[in-house]
Formats: structure tokens, C-alpha cells, sequence
């Protein structure tokens, strides 16, 4: 069984433009959810989709959201980037979300100038 | 709000010996799952172990054991048998367990970088 996808593995964008990440989960999966980790900050949660509704965000500001489709896949999008949005994008997947273990993929880095 | 404190940034063991990492939680959940999870140079976060809070039994995966002390809120990881393979950063993770619930927030310490060496 494939695991978690994550596209595109690096993106290097420009301060004020917009990005989307991709994430594809493992199949059978219906909860998907998005970390942020930076050197300074550690691991932080952006938010969980399931069923194509978002059930939980993370303190982050609006510039940052997501949105995941009917065959689970799910992407987030973070506009007007700032220098500090520069990290790794952690997507995970699991069967319901409470109770199942997270699958992570591989994450895509992005990088901020 | 939960918190997870790995108090030790960076450990090392030679191969074959065995090591523990340290991690402590704080909450006020009564129900709840605790992990651990490597992050190698990869990137990728692969789970190494899972513990239910209402099972007094420790979890075991093959070399990988945990020493859970609920009423302490310490879940210690034990690595035996060391091998190069298990160069990586561990995190120790805590999710709440909620009925009926569909939420699976995961609440990460800063991990530990763990190095094996010949």
C-alpha cells in the first residue's frame, strides 16, 4: 500500500506570493492533517480535515488554510508568505484521526526569500 | 493545553548497547494515547511505538520498549540493541482521546537527536 504523498518535495517561492502544497493520503485514510516544523517553533499543527470538513486548526493566522477534496486528498495554501513561513510541511494521514496513528509523509520544504 | 518536554536535546550510544530518551507530559486528560516517532535524515516521520494511557502494560515493538508511568506523566523510550539505523531525531508525541470524536491532534516535545556510532 503506497503511503503518504506529499507534492512538491521543495518550492522556493518569493516574500508576498502565494503557495499550495499537496498531500495524498494512504489509501482508505479520511483524516488528514497538516503540521509546520521549523527549527525555532518545533512541530506545530496547522489543522485536520476529515470528510471534507475541517474539524480542528492550530493557532495560526488566516493567511494560512486548506481544504481537502472527496477522495481524501488534501492541500493547504499559505498566501502573502512572509520570510518566517520558511519550514518543513508535514501532511499525516490516519483512518478516522482519534484513536488511529498518524502516517506522515515525507513533507515538502519550502523556503521563503 | 497538553505539553510534551524531551529534556534531552542530543544523546548518543555506541551499536549494540541500549539507550532511553527521555519525555514528560503534562495534562489534565485522563484518557489519552502517547508516541514515539523518528524523524531520519529523510524527513519522513515514521511511528516507532504507541501507548493507550488505560493499559498499565508497556508497550514493546522488537528492540523498542517504553517505561510508561502515568501518575509521574513520564513515557520513556527505550532503544536496546542499538543499530546504525536508528540514527535519528525521536519525538515523543501525546494525543487526547476523544469519544466519539474524529479529532487527532498530535502535541510534539522538540525531540531528541539520538546518533549511533560503531
Amino acid at each position: 500500500k503506497a503511503g503518504v504523498t506529499q507534492t512538491p518535495r521543495y518550492l522556493i517561492k518569493t516574500r508576498g506570493q502565494q503557495v499550495t502544497l499537496s498531500c495524498s493520503p494512504i489509501s482508505g485514510h479520511r483524516s488528514v492533517s497538516w503540521y509546520q516544523q521549523t527549527p525555532g517553533q518545533g512541530l506545530q499543527f496547522l489543522f485536520e480535515y476529515f470528510s471534507e470538513t475541517q474539524r480542528n486548526k492550530g493557532n495560526f493566522p488566516g493567511r494560512f488554510s486548506g481544504r481537502q477534496f472527496s477522495n481524501s486528498r488534501s492541500e493547504m495554501n499559505v498566501s502573502t508568505l512572509e520570510l518566517g513561513d520558511s519550514a518543513l510541511y508535514l501532511c499525516a494521514s490516519s483512518l478516522t484521526g482519534t484513536n488511529s496513528p498518524l502516517h506522515f509523509g515525507n513533507g515538502t520544504r519550502l523556503t521563503v526569500t | 493545553a497538553q505539553t510534551v518536554t524531551q529534556s534531552q536535546p542530543e544523546m548518543s550510544v555506541q551499536e549494540a548497547e541500549t539507550v532511553t530518551l527521555s519525555c514528560t507530559y503534562d495534562t489534565s486528560e485522563s484518557n489519552y494515547y502517547l508516541f514515539w516517532y523518528k524523524q531520519p535524515p529523510s524527513r519522513q516521520m515514521i511511528l516507532v511505538i504507541r501507548q493507550e494511557a488505560y493499559k498499565q502494560q508497556n508497550a514493546t515493538e522488537n528492540r523498542f520498549s517504553v517505561n510508561f508511568q502515568k501518575a509521574a506523566k513520564s513515557f520513556s523510550l527505550k532503544i536496546s540493541d542499538s543499530q546504525l539505523g536508528d540514527t535519528a531525531m525521536y519525538f515523543c508525541a501525546f494525543m487526547k482521546h476523544v469519544r466519539g470524536s474524529t479529532l487527532g491532534r498530535l502535541y510534539f516535545g522538540r525531540g531528541t537527536q539520538l546518533t549511533v556510532w560503531p
